[in-house]
């Protein structure tokens, strides 16, 4: 069926890096824009970065610019989400979602920075 | 601080409508359409409302949006215990015209009494 499907969070320390990862399946992945979308604990939605079908167009929110890095492999069905020098206020649910509408999220991942 | 303004809570008896406003400016709603979203707790959020005012397939027709300006609106009519959420309107954000940054809304908690 149509879903989005997010691995790799985990507890990692501040300055520490992780990679997480999004599977797509059920629709033409490379078809699509796509974006990360954080939540902290009990707070709301925050947009973290998109990146075009083809990956030649990116954007980031300035809170991650120059620490995380998206991308995407459409021959694996796969959205990346590199994110280094992690800190305390990167702790939060990652979704990943199809843009543009984000009409499509998966269920999330939670990444925890703490000593 | 978000960039788009939303009550932080609303509240209505079942069977009633309420309304949830959206507030931004000429950089985001102004020049861009606007989506709302569901999210139930502990769930991922969910896609209401998408270009302003139009339904995904599957979203019934108590669901409205509206945009008028540099404001948006959402709409639920005939309120069941079901629709009790948190509520986000979303954007994208305009530099130099160019929209890069998509904007979410701080969300609304809805309790139905």
């Amino acid at each position: 069926q149509v879903q989005l499907v997010e691995s790799g969070g985990g507890l990692v320390k501040p300055g520490g890096s992780l990679r997480l990862s999004c599977a797509a399946s059920g629709f033409t992945f490379s078809d699509y824009y796509m974006s990360w979308i954080r939540q902290a604990p009990g707070k709301g939605l925050e947009w973290v970065s998109y990146i075009s079908s083809s990956g030649s167009t990116i954007y980031y929110a300035d809170s991650v610019k120059g620490r995380f890095t998206i991308s995407r492999d459409n021959a694996k069905n796969s959205l990346y989400l590199q994110m280094n020098s992690l800190r305390a206020e990167d702790t939060a649910v990652y979704y990943c979602a199809r843009a543009d509408d984000f009409d499509l999220w998966g269920r999330g991942t939670l990444v925890t920075v703490s000593s | 601080q978000s960039v788009l303004t939303q009550p932080p809570s609303v509240s209505a008896a079942p069977g009633q409508k309420v309304t949830i406003s959206c507030s931004g400016s000429s950089s985001n709603i102004g020049n861009n359409y606007v989506s709302w979203y569901q999210q139930l707790p502990g769930t991922a959020p969910k896609l209401l409302i998408y270009e302003n005012n139009k339904r995904p397939s599957g979203i019934p027709d108590r669901f409205s949006g509206s945009k008028s300006g540099t404001s948006a609106t959402l709409g639920i009519t005939g309120l069941q215990t079901g629709d009790e959420a948190d509520y986000y309107c979303g954007t994208w954000d305009s530099s130099l015209s160019v929209p890069t940054n998509w904007v979410f809304g701080g969300g609304t908690k809805l309790t139905v009494l």
